[in-house]
């Protein structure tokens, strides 16, 4: 069974940068991951997919250019620069397993709170 | 501009059933696979059930399967979850969401989401 692992919390000031990790379980190297930002009181809504090679085609809808993404091993990451105020919320990585009961496994989601 | 609206969420008692909805607007429903995640309070996002865009084929989480039944009615445009003996740790708000394209997972659209709690 397929686990993603996520830090519970994360900080960074205004205008500063910021790397949120997602770690898939062993065994699953070469699966793609989806990043998610989600508000207080919203549902989420899609940054972007990650593989090792980088972001998977496009990002979300009206996601700035501040948000990038890289894949190695079994970690995939998130880079937020220059954050904002709105880029405060909960930030969830779903592994796309494509199958069975375990067709998307979430992590547990990192809470960014921006100083 | 996509749109997907969830109801039928309420306060039910353990063993209860519960009807959800989504419904659906702004693009062609029946092209696409959808999907249910639910967020228990305090928690992260926990994979439901998904449905194909023909409705021929489900999957769902082992924490669901047997009490919850996912179904679409293409010529209303609406998404349904059936949930049947709900438990405790069911309780949730449960969102719809849709899938980037035929057998791309990425959801590129959620609902608002709808709360079930489910308390004795």
């Amino acid at each position: 069974q397929p686990v993603v692992t996520q830090p519970p919390s994360a900080s960074a000031s205004l205008g500063a940068s910021v790397t949120l990790t997602c770690t898939l379980s062993s065994g699953y190297s070469n699966y793609k991951v989806d990043w998610y930002h989600q508000r207080p009181g919203e549902g989420p809504r899609f940054v972007m997919r990650v593989g090792t090679g980088g972001i998977v085609g496009s990002k979300g809808d009206g996601i700035s250019d501040r948000f990038s993404v890289l894949g190695s091993g079994l970690n995939r990451y998130l880079t937020i620069k220059n954050i904002q105020e709105e880029d405060e919320g909960d930030y969830h990585c779903g592994a796309d397993i494509g199958s069975g009961s375990n067709f998307i496994v979430f992590g547990g989601g990192t809470k960014l709170t921006v100083l | 501009q996509v749109q997907l609206v969830e109801s039928g969420g309420g306060v039910v008692q353990p063993g209860e059933s519960l009807r959800l909805s989504c419904a659906a607007s702004g693009f062609i429903f029946r092209n696409y696979g959808m999907h249910w995640v639910r967020q228990a309070p305090g928690k992260g996002l926990e994979w439901v059930t998904v449905i194909g865009d023909d409705g021929s084929v489900t999957y769902y989480a082992d924490s669901v399967k047997g009490r919850f039944a996912i179904s679409r009615d293409n010529s209303k445009n609406t998404l349904y979850l059936d949930m049947n003996s709900l438990r405790l740790e069911d309780t949730a708000v449960y969102y719809c969401a849709k899938e980037f394209a035929h057998g791309d997972h990425r959801f590129d659209y959620w609902g608002q989401g709808t709360l079930v709690t489910v308390s004795s």
